[in-house]
């Protein structure tokens, strides 16, 4: 299964942006890039997908690199709620779609 | 619209006992994930149903686990018996179907001592 790489943690200040890397050298060409974020004491929770292109929704950017084997998940003004651990992974399309968490990024915000 | 639903949400035992999760998916949501979340790592799948049946049970210790999903809705996982590596916490997830986005519950935190 193809595997991810990314920081342990991240700080950033809040309202300003931040910029969540992801390496994925050995991904396919079938497998998404979904990112997921776990609160303090909470379950994980959908952020965004792609596959090639560029996405945007309201939580955050996705963009990706053109060879695909980096990404970068853009969160445009954090603030405390954003305080979380970031999950980079990628899902075959080929797969009965089992999640594979690695240790994910824990970034922290502050005031 | 109801998130997904866990049981109980904490429970403290002693090692050899048994111990019983209960999830409430998502009213309509086909496929029912459980996962394990050791303190300090991502959460691990540990068993997959699409409705009542099972698509992925390749990481559940089958020695002491066991999970069903008899009508296709909600699911219980066991541990029978407990050990101390077991402390950790358990969540349900659900989707509409395999590969869409995963709604997770709350999690039950179980301590093992």
């Amino acid at each position: 299964d193809a595997k991810t790489t990314q920081p342990n943690s991240m700080e950033s200040n809040e309202e300003e942006p931040v910029h969540l890397p992801c390496n994925h050298s050995t991904i396919s060409g079938t497998d998404y890039i979904h990112w997921y974020r776990q609160l303090p004491s909470q379950g994980p929770e959908y952020v965004i997908h792609g596959l090639t292109s560029n996405v945007n929704n309201r939580m955050a950017s996705l963009a990706i690199a053109e060879d695909r084997k980096s990404s970068t998940l853009i969160l445009h003004r954090a603030t405390l709620r954003d305080a979380a651990v970031y999950y980079c992974i990628l899902l075959p399309t080929d797969s009965w779609g089992k999640l594979q968490f690695g240790a994910g990024t824990q970034v922290v915000v502050t005031p | 619209e109801a998130g997904v639903a866990q049981s109980p949400r904490y429970k403290i035992i002693e090692k050899r006992q048994s111990v019983a999760f209960w999830c409430n998916p998502i009213s309509g949501h086909a496929t029912l994930y459980w996962y394990q979340q050791i303190l300090g790592q991502g959460p691990k799948l540990l068993i997959q149903f699409q409705n009542n049946g099972v698509v992925d049970d390749s990481q559940l210790p089958k020695d002491r686990f066991s999970a069903e999903r008899l009508k296709g809705v909600d699911s219980t996982l066991k541990i029978q018996p407990a050990k101390l590596e077991d402390s950790a916490v358990y969540l349900c997830a659900s989707s509409t179907r395999h590969l869409t986005t995963q709604y997770f519950g709350p999690g039950t935190r179980l301590l093992v001592l």
